[in-house]
């Protein structure tokens, strides 16, 4: 599987700022993804990053708040606009298999607290 | 779109008991089952998955059985070891579509 690079790995952010977690890939691979996951919870899809086009956002998760870039195959940002404490979470970027399913491997996460 | 449950949200056993961990989804066109483990402040790891086109499928000490008919899935664990100790999570999805996960199990195996 791909090694999955995602920094930074924790941060501590003032309200109404904003934070731009990123996520590199060893490998081109066509489909990359964006969870969060609330403390003690499960994952929550927020985004497919599209290459070359606009990230397909889930229900709930919106483009101003979450914008994602997605300049490459091996590439990724997500950003987590004008904070609260409730966006505190860790996000978590994820890469298809190749396998034809929706397998997915994640990078390490990036737990977010927002002060 | 799919909705997936799964049951226990806890479980307790005795290290070398076995453990099964059953997730039922509701998108009868999902074909593929994979179950992740999360250790306490690490991400999560595909540790098996499973195709509709097989019922059953073994990896050491792990397996996963499916029931297309029923819509559920199951994992198992045999003879447990305190390493085991994790939160597990099962998924479902449908071809290339994305992954929909369980609210998870945290497993604890005590010596």
């Amino acid at each position: 599987s791909a090694v999955i690079s995602q920094k930074p790995s924790r941060d501590i952010c003032q309200r109404g700022t904003s934070l731009t977690i990123q996520c590199q890939v060893d490998s081109q691979v066509t489909m990359m993804f964006w969870y969060r996951q609330q403390p003690g919870q499960s994952l929550t899809l927020i985004a497919t990053a599209n290459q070359g086009s606009e990230a397909t956002y889930e229900s709930g998760f919106v483009i101003d708040k979450f914008p994602i870039s997605r300049p490459n195959l091996t590439f990724s940002t997500l950003t987590v606009s004008n904070m609260s404490p409730e966006d505190s979470s860790i996000y978590l970027c994820s890469v298809g298999g190749t396998g034809g399913y929706a397998e997915a491997f994640f990078g390490q996460g990036t737990r977010l607290t927002v002060v | 779109g799919e909705n997936v449950e799964q049951h226990p949200s806890t479980l307790s056993v005795q290290e070398g008991d076995s453990a099964v961990i059953k997730c039922t989804y509701s998108d009868s066109a999902s074909n593929y089952f994979p179950w992740y483990k999360q250790e306490l402040g690490k991400r999560p790891q595909l540790i098996i998955d499973i195709r509709s086109n097989v019922g059953e499928k073994k990896d050491q000490r792990i397996a996963v059985t499916l029931n297309k008919t029923a819509k559920h899935f199951s994992l198992h664990i045999t003879e447990t070891q305190p390493e085991d100790s994790a939160v597990y999570f099962c998924a479902a999805s449908s071809g290339y579509s994305t992954l929909t996960f369980g609210k998870g199990t945290m497993l604890l195996v005590s010596p």
